[in-house]
C-alpha cells in the first residue's frame, strides 16, 4: 500500500533555531501533498498545500515566512519551521494521495519541542 | 463552509460490544468521507472511505461506517470491539467541488474511543 515517511520524528531545540521535516512518498509519486499542525487533544489543523515545482498555497493565518515549504520532487516536501520558538511546539503531519479517488496517506508526525 | 462533526470527545465500551462512533458532515457539494485512526504519538492510518456506491462501508480491522445522506451521517460501527481499538478517531471530508479530487481534508476534532476488558 501507499506509504509516506516522515522525518525526523521527534525535536527537541532551542528557541531561534530554524528546523527541517521531510515528507516522502515511499512507493508512490505525489504532485500534492498537505502539511497539518495537531496541538494536544485537537484536531488536525490545514496549514498548507504543497505543489510539485511551484509555490504552496498557504492557510489564512498560516505565515509564508515562517514556515517555509518546498516541493522539488514528486516523493519529496519540506516544511522548515525557520527562527522556531517556543508557541511552535506542536506535532505536525504531512500527507499524500497516489490518485484523485485514493485516501490520503499520512506520515507518523513530527513532534517540535522549542525549549 | 465545509464542515464535519463528532459530537462526542470520548465513548466508552465495553470489549466484545458494538461501537458506534458518530459523524455528521456539511459540504456544499458531493462528500468524499473518510475515517482515520490515530495512535498515540502517531500518523493518521487510513480506515476505509466513501465515495460512491453502496452506503454500507467496509474497511481495515473489521470496521465499516454507513453513509446517510439524508441525515448527513457516516457513522463508524464495529460488531465487537476489541482493547486494541481504544484510540482517537477522526472523521474527514474532502468536498470534491471546493478543492477537486485532490482537495485537502476537513476533519472533525476527533473522539476517543475507549474499550475496556
Amino acid at each position: 500500500g501507499a506509504v509516506v515517511s516522515q522525518h525526523p520524528s521527534w525535536v527537541i531545540c532551542k528557541s531561534g533555531t530554524s528546523v527541517k521535516i521531510e515528507c516522502r512518498s515511499l512507493d508512490f509519486q505525489a504532485t500534492t501533498m498537505f502539511w497539518y499542525r495537531q496541538f494536544p487533544k485537537q484536531s488536525l489543523m490545514l496549514m498548507a498545500t504543497s505543489n510539485e515545482g511551484s509555490k504552496a498555497t498557504y492557510e489564512q493565518g498560516v505565515e509564508k515566512d515562517k514556515f517555509l515549504i518546498n516541493h522539488a520532487s514528486l516523493t519529496l516536501s519540506t516544511l522548515t519551521v525557520t527562527s522556531a520558538h517556543p508557541e511552535d511546539s506542536s506535532f505536525y503531519i504531512c500527507s499524500a494521495s497516489p490518485g484523485s479517488h485514493a485516501p490520503q496517506h499520512f506520515g507518523d508526525g513530527t513532534r517540535l519541542s522549542i525549549l | 463552509a465545509q464542515s464535519v462533526a463528532q459530537p462526542e470527545d470520548q465513548v466508552n465500551v465495553a470489549e466484545g460490544n458494538p461501537l458506534t462512533v458518530k459523524c455528521t458532515y456539511s459540504v456544499s457539494g458531493n462528500p468524499y468521507l473518510f475515517w482515520y485512526v490515530q495512535y498515540p504519538n502517531r500518523g493518521l492510518q487510513f480506515l476505509l472511505k466513501y465515495i460512491t456506491g453502496d452506503n454500507l462501508v467496509k474497511g481495515s480491522y473489521g470496521f465499516e461506517a454507513e453513509f446517510n445522506k439524508s441525515q448527513t451521517s457516516f457513522h463508524l460501527k464495529k460488531p465487537s470491539a476489541l482493547v486494541s481499538d481504544s484510540a482517537l478517531y477522526f472523521c474527514a471530508v474532502r468536498d470534491v467541488n471546493y478543492g477537486g479530487s485532490q482537495g485537502n481534508l476537513i476533519f472533525g476534532k476527533g473522539t476517543k474511543l475507549s474499550v475496556k476488558p
